[in-house]
């Protein structure tokens, strides 16, 4: 099946810093991603739909001045998260469009 | 507010047994409703999918039933085995522009007893 990457799969930043997370379908084009947070023992949410060449769809609720989102090419989607604080600290999916939904392995960010 | 509804929350099951997570949903829009199986720290893996105008489809050890009527839908794994322990979500997405705009469950943690 189709493969999706994410990098890096574990980061730890200071609060206030920016970090930023990478999505990339290695063996296949993908003009629609998704991200999705998940905090532990809980469901995925969505947060934002990455169209290649367009601007990101946000989910309500989430900040789209905290979490930019760039889909600069068919095959990677960016996931910065700027200024980030403790209540950031998630596990970060995304996924790439194809005959399925194929999910990368994630991105854990810790905040301290 | 939740769009799928999952249930139970978890699951023990002997191995060699049968599990089963239901699931519903609201919107009569969904054309898609996909199964998940994820491990501790790893993104999810598809497990099997079906589309509404199917009531039951069946791959290896795993089924869905679907009832449109009802709007549920329901995973059987059969045969359980410890390494089915993980927790699964159900999702639905709607069709369209909107394909692959994944509404998840809550999800089912499963653990299989040797």
């Amino acid at each position: 099946g189709a493969v999706v990457s994410q990098h890096p799969s574990w980061v730890i930043c200071k609060s206030g810093t920016s970090v930023k997370i990478e999505c990339r379908s290695l063996d296949f084009q993908a003009t629609t991603m998704f991200w999705y947070r998940q905090f532990p023992k809980q469901s995925l949410m969505l947060m934002a739909t990455s169209n290649e060449g367009s601007k990101a769809t946000y989910e309500q609720g989430v900040e789209k001045d905290k979490f930019l989102i760039n889909h600069a090419s068919l095959t990677l989607s960016t996931l910065t998260v700027t200024s980030a604080h403790p209540e950031d600290s998630s596990f970060y999916i995304c996924s790439a469009s194809g005959d399925e939904q194929y999910f990368g392995p994630g991105t854990r960010l810790t905040v301290t | 507010q939740q769009q799928v509804k999952q249930s139970p929350q978890s699951l023990i099951v002997q191995k060699g047994g049968i599990s089963i997570i239901n699931c519903a949903y609201e919107n009569t829009a969904f054309d898609y409703f996909p199964w998940y199986q994820q491990f501790p720290g790893k993104g999810p893996a598809l497990l099997i999918a079906i589309r509404p105008d199917v009531s039951e489809k069946k791959e290896g050890r795993f089924t869905i039933s679907f009832n449109k009527s009802a709007k549920q839908f329901s995973l059987h794994i059969m045969d359980s085995q410890p390494g089915d322990s993980a927790t699964y979500f159900c999702a639905a997405t709607l069709g369209g522009d909107s394909w692959g705009k994944l509404q998840f469950g809550a999800g089912t943690q499963v653990v299989v007893t040797p």
